[in-house]
């Protein structure tokens, strides 16, 4: 299983509304990502995750809390965002380092 | 800091043509270079990867990288692109030996493959 699967696909939420994304791989693969990606941009990291560990915060507002439950989840939850948070989520696993990363689908965000 | 710059933004070929994608990166040390595509309504995908080694790398449908150090590149070629090769095409940077790096992707390229 080379998959990372991503749920859910789609989310719409208002800005008061509290929701999280699912992120979840089978690989055995010891570090996972959080990227956001605009419209016609490059993927932005969010946050690295390495052993189950928090390892980079990329000064990313406390809105968007990320979290680790074991080593083939990772989680997004989100609690008043704002317009401009809506973007694509995307996660990624590797190994272990930047060696080769395997990214998921997505979950297109819009917040109203 | 590193940097990436890929500087067309948007590249549209007939089908058959030659590909070339230019990528540049800025870092003083040893890096690992990658090139991702994102096929429309995909997710991304590894293309290939440079770590170390010989500097001509092949990738996945019939791509190519060649890094040049002197020149801090790490172009994308294809000798004859197909429609299917219609993707945005990102490339990526690692700074190795580096407790703090992380990889840093360029604006991407938009290809357009007219059949």
């Amino acid at each position: 299983d080379t998959e990372v699967t991503q749920t859910p696909k789609h989310l719409v939420m208002g800005m008061t509304n509290k929701k999280s994304l699912k992120c979840e791989q089978h690989m055995g693969h010891r570090a996972m990502y959080w990227y956001k990606q605009k419209a016609k941009k490059p993927p932005e990291l969010m946050f690295v995750y390495s052993y189950e560990k928090l390892s980079i915060n990329e000064s990313v507002p406390s809105r968007f809390s990320p979290e680790c439950p074991n080593s083939s989840l990772l989680n997004l939850h989100l609690h008043a965002l704002q317009p401009e948070d809506s973007a694509l989520y995307l996660c990624a696993s590797s190994q272990l380092g930047w060696e080769r990363q395997f990214f998921g689908p997505g979950t297109r965000l819009t917040v109203l | 800091a590193q940097s990436v710059s890929q500087h067309n933004h948007h590249v549209i070929l007939s089908e058959a043509a030659s590909l070339e994608l230019g990528c540049n990166y800025s870092y003083g040390g040893t890096v690992n270079l990658f090139w991702y595509v994102q096929y429309p309504g995909q997710h991304l995908q590894l293309l290939l990867k440079y770590f170390s080694g010989d500097p001509l790398v092949k990738g996945i449908k019939g791509f190519e990288a060649e890094f040049i150090k002197s020149k801090f590149s790490f172009n994308l070629r294809k000798p004859s692109v197909q429609w299917s090769d219609t993707a945005e095409y990102f490339c990526a940077v690692n700074a190795r030996h580096s407790s703090a790096s992380k990889i840093i992707f360029g604006s991407g390229t938009r290809l357009s493959i007219r059949p």
